[in-house]
């Protein structure tokens, strides 16, 4: 069975740092990997996805993603945070039959 | 831009009672999904529907919940009895096909078992 870890519960960057959140997962085959944002009480939007070749993934406000296959790793980075990237994200794995499984998540706070 | 809709959106009831939500996915997705979102953690998948059949509810309460999509269009989740350990968000989500497809999500349904 598959399985996601998002190591950091909560992190606090400065607005206009640099941020990277981690995701580490396991899975037999070669996996599809997504990262997901979540306004509070809202549902989730689609940051990015992994499927196969460029293991550098682009995705929307910014955000890029890496596959690193060697660390069972697929961390999600932006260069220059803004206040309004606060929000929870969610890193998944997902199997050829659809099914996802989620980590937890990582909190991001902002400071101005 | 077409979205996922879900109503309620929030919903407070007392433990016994029945609860059901609904969801209606975008236009022509074939797959539905229902999932469980405590606080504090990430989504679980409840069940999985293509078109109207079940594909996947190992993760579902049978004794307590059940979930259809009749005419592969529109889906209901119900839990009767509820209990307090079913407080959390229901999120629908809606897909054009298995496998490593991208899955938009709807607003939630925020659930409150007093």
């Amino acid at each position: 069975a598959q399985s996601v870890t998002q190591p950091d519960i909560h992190i606090t960057v400065s607005e206009g740092a640099s941020l990277e959140l981690r995701c580490n997962y396991s899975y037999g085959a070669t996996p599809y990997l997504f990262w997901y944002v979540q306004s509070p009480g809202q549902g989730l939007q689609l940051l990015l996805k992994y499927f196969s070749g460029d293991t550098l993934v682009q995705g929307i406000k910014g955000f890029e993603a890496e596959f690193k296959r060697s660390q069972s790793s697929f961390n999600l980075r932006k260069p220059s945070v803004h206040w309004s990237d606060a929000a929870e994200y969610f890193c998944a794995v997902d199997t050829n039959a659809g099914k996802s499984t989620f980590g937890d998540g990582t909190t991001l706070t902002v400071k101005p | 831009e077409a979205e996922v809709a879900q109503s309620p959106r929030y919903k407070i009831t007392e433990k016994s009672q029945a609860v059901a939500f609904w969801c209606d996915p975008i236009s022509g997705h074939a797959t539905l999904y229902w999932y469980r979102q405590i606080l504090g953690q990430g989504p679980e998948l409840l069940v999985q529907f293509q078109d109207e059949s079940v594909v996947d509810d190992s993760q579902l309460p049978k004794d307590r919940f059940s979930a259809e999509r009749l005419k592969g269009v529109d889906s209901t989740l119900k839990i009767q009895p509820a209990e307090l350990g079913d407080s959390a968000m229901y999120l629908c989500a809606s897909g054009q096909d298995r496998g490593g497809e991208t899955q938009y999500f709807g607003p939630g349904t925020r659930l409150l078992v007093l």
